[in-house]
């Protein structure tokens, strides 16, 4: 399948530690955010998710940081793993009406054996 | 469970023509959003339809239009095609439709000659 994220900015870990993708949204009115995972060849896979009224959430090896002052969104992925080697975005959604995500620019996940 | 499931997977257009594509959401899921994804970059949202009515259409030209079915499938057509149309294009799926996590089809690769 086609490769996406070519030129993306690399975040390269070794197998076992943990990693932190940072991410930066723009409209401090939205309500809602996500990260996705995206392998070669598929579409984004849903990890993880966090309301604006919250500042925490923590899922199976992931947790998700918001910062509502600075706008910042973070995704911390404990030990990883090879198979955690992927695209990761970060988007929120703009329309609390609808669902309107707005994704970030990506970041890439490689993991060193 | 089937997840969203997209047709066809992969399609070759010469400029001008016109394509659809299709998407089955997952059973239940009452929302379809449509993105588009340039290599590189992070999916960029074209439209979402909500029980077969238009919720929402982003920056993109008239030559994009869409509409869902009452069996909640929806197609996405492009006309008078572009070489910069050439991307991969993702369907997505909701219950609702508003504020919740979106899942994602594994998209069509759209390549324009």
């Amino acid at each position: 399948g086609e490769s996406v994220g070519l030129h993306l900015p690399t975040l390269s870990v070794q197998e076992g530690d943990n990693s932190i993708i940072n991410c930066a949204y723009s409209n401090s009115a939205s309500d809602y955010f996500i990260w996705y995972k995206q392998e070669s060849g598929k579409g984004p896979q849903f990890i993880i998710d966090i309301r604006s009224n919250m500042d925490k959430r923590q899922g199976q090896r992931v947790t998700v940081l918001l910062n509502k002052t600075v706008k910042h969104l973070s995704l911390q992925i404990a030990a990883t793993q090879p198979g955690d080697s992927a695209v990761y975005f970060c988007a929120e959604n703009r329309d609390n009406a609808g669902n309107m995500l707005t994704f970030g620019g990506g970041t890439r996940l490689m993991v060193k054996p | 469970d089937a997840g969203v499931t997209q047709s066809p997977t992969h399609l070759i257009k010469t400029r001008g023509q016109h394509v659809t594509l299709r998407c089955s959401p997952i059973s239940g899921h009452k929302s379809v959003s449509w993105y588009q994804q340039v290599l590189g970059q992070g999916p960029q949202f074209i439209f979402q339809y909500y029980e077969k009515e238009e919720r929402g259409r982003g920056n993109f030209p008239d030559r994009f239009s869409a509409r869902q079915f009452p069996n909640y499938s929806s197609e996405l057509n492009v006309n008078a095609l572009l070489l910069g149309d050439s991307a991969l294009y993702l369907c997505a799926s909701s219950f609702e439709g508003a504020n919740e996590k979106l899942f994602f089809g594994s998209g069509t690769q759209l390549s324009v000659l």
